[in-house]
């Protein structure tokens, strides 16, 4: 069946800390990938996809590189700023069934200055 | 609205009672999304809809929960006869659902649902 698996929080950084948040997925064919972030008080969001093998989603300074090798889509940043403590998801969408999702736990990230 | 609004924000009730959550999704939004999250758990699918028609109801833990969609717009899931196990954070999300590419799901606020 479809999974997701993301590391365990929290994750505490200094402000302008180098930034990994892991994710691999099972999945059967080409799901597409995606991360959501859910900042505090707030609903979840999009924040990058990535829809086939190879391909890097990219926002607000956030990278994503969907590696089917490995089957994983590792959320990247190289400078994290204290606005960006939040709940992070990765997800996957079903290959047969693209309006299905399947959501990892989420990992929390708090940002220090 | 801008967004997706859900109702109630948060819902007390005690075991045994039934429970009506209610999700209206952006305008013009034809995909809609339901989704439960327990406690340090990630969002478990529950049921999408397509316009009114909900091709796929796997999701639904049990027969006590039920959801339907109607004018293409507002969501209702109905959780009966409620158990503890049911206490969690119930999100709804809507997309444009066109095409066969994957859109963005715009996700609400949630309902917290407590069981006493």
């Amino acid at each position: 069946g479809n999974s997701v698996t993301q590391m365990e929080g929290p994750v505490t950084l200094s402000e302008e800390a180098f930034l990994t948040i892991n994710c691999t997925y099972t999945a059967t064919g080409y799901p597409s990938l995606f991360w959501y972030v859910q900042y505090p008080g707030e609903g979840l969001q999009l924040l990058l996809k990535a829809t086939k093998a190879d391909d890097k989603g990219s926002n607000k300074g956030f990278e994503a590189t969907y590696r089917k090798e490995t089957t994983s889509f590792h959320l990247e940043k190289g400078s994290v700023q204290v606005s960006d403590s939040a709940v992070y998801f990765c997800a996957l969408s079903d290959p047969y069934n693209f309006n299905k999702f399947y959501f990892g736990s989420g990992t929390k990230l708090n940002v220090k200055p | 609205g801008a967004g997706v609004s859900q109702s109630p924000s948060n819902k007390v009730t005690e075991k045994g009672k039934d429970v009506e959550l209610r999700c209206d999704p952006i305008s013009g939004h034809t995909a809609l999304y339901w989704y439960r999250q327990s406690l340090g758990q990630g969002l478990e699918f529950l049921i999408y809809f397509q316009g009114n028609s909900a091709p796929d109801k796997s999701g639904l833990p049990s027969d006590r929960f039920s959801a339907e969609r109607t004018g293409g717009s507002v969501s209702t899931l109905t959780i009966q006869r409620t158990q503890q196990e049911d206490s969690a954070v119930y999100l709804c999300a809507s997309s444009s659902g066109q095409g066969r590419s994957n859109q963005p799901q715009h996700f609400g606020d949630g309902t917290r649902l407590s069981i006493l």
